[in-house]
């Protein structure tokens, strides 16, 4: 199994609420990473965890809250956003070199 | 790491090669040049990466010049799905979590 699993697929979230981003993979991958993607751009690196501790935050606002609750699972909790933090969420894992991406989820802030 | 440069935009015709050209003349002598590629609406993909050897799988190959400083990913037979835009990154060390995406090329294969 070579996946790496994202839902939502879609969100749509209001600058109040509070929603949760979340990502999976089976592939005994000892890194896991979160990147933001704006139309027409390249990925942003936001956050790394290695080995279930986060060991990059690319100085990413505190509205964005990663989680590592297991080494297969990836969080990130979302809260007050604003309209410009739409964008493509994309969610990758690594055991050294190469990075294998999931399908992102698309997020509109309203 | 070093900073990579990348046409705009590329395109070629279906059955023929697909060569992506990409300069990174800053390149260290333990920094690896990677390619990975986005089709639309979906995350990217791993291609191949290289350190000095020329490099070949079954998705295309990696001719990196004897100084290092620029390269080309070859896509042999190219294919409308191959329609995509390619990302050429130079990363330090082999083990580096850190991947920079620069503005990479966007390949339209037509028929």
């Amino acid at each position: 199994d070579t996946e790496v699993t994202q839902t939502p697929k879609h969100l749509v979230m209001g600058m109040t609420n509070k929603k949760s981003l979340k990502c999976e993979q089976h592939m005994g991958h000892r890194a896991m990473y979160w990147y933001k993607q704006k139309a027409k751009k390249p990925p942003e690196l936001m956050f790394v965890y290695s080995y279930e501790k986060l060991s990059i935050n690319e100085s990413v606002p505190s509205r964005f809250s990663p989680e590592c609750p297991n080494s297969s699972l990836l969080n990130l909790h979302l809260h007050a956003l604003q309209p410009e933090d739409s964008a493509l969420y994309l969610c990758a894992s690594s055991q050294a070199g190469e990075q294998y991406f999931g399908p992102g989820t698309r997020l509109t802030v309203t | 790491d070093a900073k990579t440069t990348q046409p705009t935009s590329m395109d070629c015709a279906e059955g023929r090669a697909a060569n992506l050209p990409c300069n990174h003349s800053t390149i260290s002598g333990n920094e690896y040049v990677y390619w990975y590629r986005q089709i639309h609406s979906q995350g990217p993909q791993y291609i191949i990466h290289g350190l000095k050897n020329n490099e070949t799988n079954e998705m295309a190959s990696l001719i990196i010049t004897e100084d290092r400083k620029s390269s080309t990913l070859i896509l042999p037979h190219a294919t409308l799905r191959d329609t995509a835009v390619y990302y050429c990154i130079v990363r330090a060390t082999y083990n580096t979590d850190k991947l920079i995406f620069g503005t990479g090329t966007r390949l339209q294969v037509f028929p």
